[in-house]
Formats: structure tokens, C-alpha cells, sequence
């Protein structure tokens, strides 16, 4: 299996611009989970999925952070507009809804910078 | 509300000695608790968790941690710390009786071995 997918690995844009990250949870995975890692705050939960369906979104920031998952293969992240304090590494991670199987698998990983 | 201390944000060490990396909880019910492990420029790795049975767990790397619920703790140890333990420390927990929930993590203990 190749993990949990993300992509970019890199972003860099100007405040105001439209940003997406995207993910691809491992298969047969039916949850999924957004974090957001500074120095300043470490890693914050953004928003989760348990079968495609966002179950707890209070972590996200504010109305310019949307998350969407369509399909139990794609996750999309988006921040419209953008700006400087969004800098960070972005993490996707997936597991199985499971009482007993509690792993956590992580991407690598999207470094967003805001200029 | 959950949450986890990692109080010291690095942690220094020579190599061949003993280390400890501490964790401290909170949880309205019993916890499931977790340490993961954070490579330059990778994503989280899961290193071990507790969910029940004996207080002291092992895990990957020749890592433990020891439950101590009336101090509500979940340490890190290892007997002899290698260079290439040099890594970013994450402890996570979440309440059992919530099954589904997302993960919450500490800040992070940055692990230093020195040769």
C-alpha cells in the first residue's frame, strides 16, 4: 500500500489566492482527519471524517477554511483567501473506525507558505 | 474536555543513557493514550499505545511508556537512547467511550541525542 497520499508537498502563494490540498486515504480506510502543524500551536485537529461524513469541524479556523470529502479515496482541504498566519505543514492521516485498531496513519504532509 | 501536557519542549540526552519524555492527560473517562514519532520532513509515525491490560506498554524501537492513571501520565522511556532517536515526540489521547473521535496531541517534546 502506499500510504496516505497528499499533494502538494509544497506550496507557496500570495495572500488572497485560493489554496487546496488534497489527500487520498489509505483503502479501505473509512476515517479521515485533517491537522495543522506550527511552532506555536503544534499539531491542531482542523476537521474529521467517519465515512465520508465530517463529524467534528470545530477546529477549523474560520468560514475561509472549507473541507470536502465526495468519496472514501479523496479529501480536499481549501483556504479562500489566503493569508500569512495560514502558514504551516498540513497533515492528512487515516484509520479504520475501529473500537480496538486506534493507528493513525499520516501523509508527508503539504508545507504551505503564504507570502 | 480532553487534553495532553508535554511539558518540557526538548529533552537532551547522551547517547547510551536512559530517556524519558513525559506526558501528562486529561479525559472525563478512561483514556486510550498514544506516542507517536515525527522525522524531519515526514509525517507522524505511531511508536505504541495503551488501551488496557498492563500499565507498562512496549512498542516499536525498544520504546515503553508506563500508564499511571492516579497521576494521570503516560511517560516515554527507553534504557539506552540511540542518536537516531533524535526526532520529534508526539503523546495523543482520546476518552474510550468516545469510539470514532479524533486523536488530540500535545505540542511535542523535541528528543536530542548527543554522540
Amino acid at each position: 500500500d502506499a500510504g496516505v497520499i497528499q499533494s502538494p508537498r509544497h506550496e507557496v502563494t500570495e495572500m488572497g489566492q485560493e489554496v487546496t490540498l488534497r489527500c487520498k486515504p489509505i483503502s479501505g480506510h473509512n476515517s479521515l482527519f485533517w491537522y495543522r502543524q506550527t511552532m506555536m500551536r503544534g499539531l491542531e485537529l482542523l476537521i474529521y471524517f467517519n465515512n465520508n461524513v465530517p463529524i467534528d469541524d470545530s477546529g477549523m479556523p474560520e468560514d475561509r477554511f472549507s473541507a470536502k470529502m465526495p468519496n472514501a479515496s479523496f479529501s480536499t482541504l481549501k483556504i479562500q483567501p489566503s493569508e500569512p498566519r495560514d502558514s504551516a505543514v498540513y497533515f492528512c492521516a487515516s484509520r479504520v473506525v475501529d473500537a480496538t485498531n486506534e493507528k493513525l496513519f499520516f501523509g508527508s504532509g503539504t508545507q504551505l507558505s503564504v507570502l | 474536555a480532553q487534553s495532553v501536557a508535554q511539558p518540557e519542549d526538548q529533552v537532551n540526552v547522551a547517547e547510551g543513557n536512559p530517556l524519558t519524555v513525559k506526558c501528562t492527560y486529561s479525559v472525563s473517562g478512561n483514556p486510550y493514550l498514544f506516542w507517536y514519532v515525527q522525522y524531519p520532513n515526514r509525517g507522524l509515525q505511531f511508536l505504541l499505545k495503551y488501551i488496557t491490560g498492563d500499565n507498562l506498554v512496549k512498542g516499536s524501537y525498544g520504546f515503553e511508556a508506563e500508564f499511571n492513571k492516579s497521576q494521570t501520565s503516560f511517560h516515554l522511556k527507553k534504557p539506552s537512547a540511540l542518536v537516531s532517536d533524535s526526532a520529534l515526540y508526539f503523546c495523543a489521547v482520546r476518552d474510550r467511550n468516545q469510539a470514532g473521535t479524533a486523536l488530540i496531541f500535545g505540542k511535542g517534546t523535541t528528543l536530542s541525542v548527543s554522540s
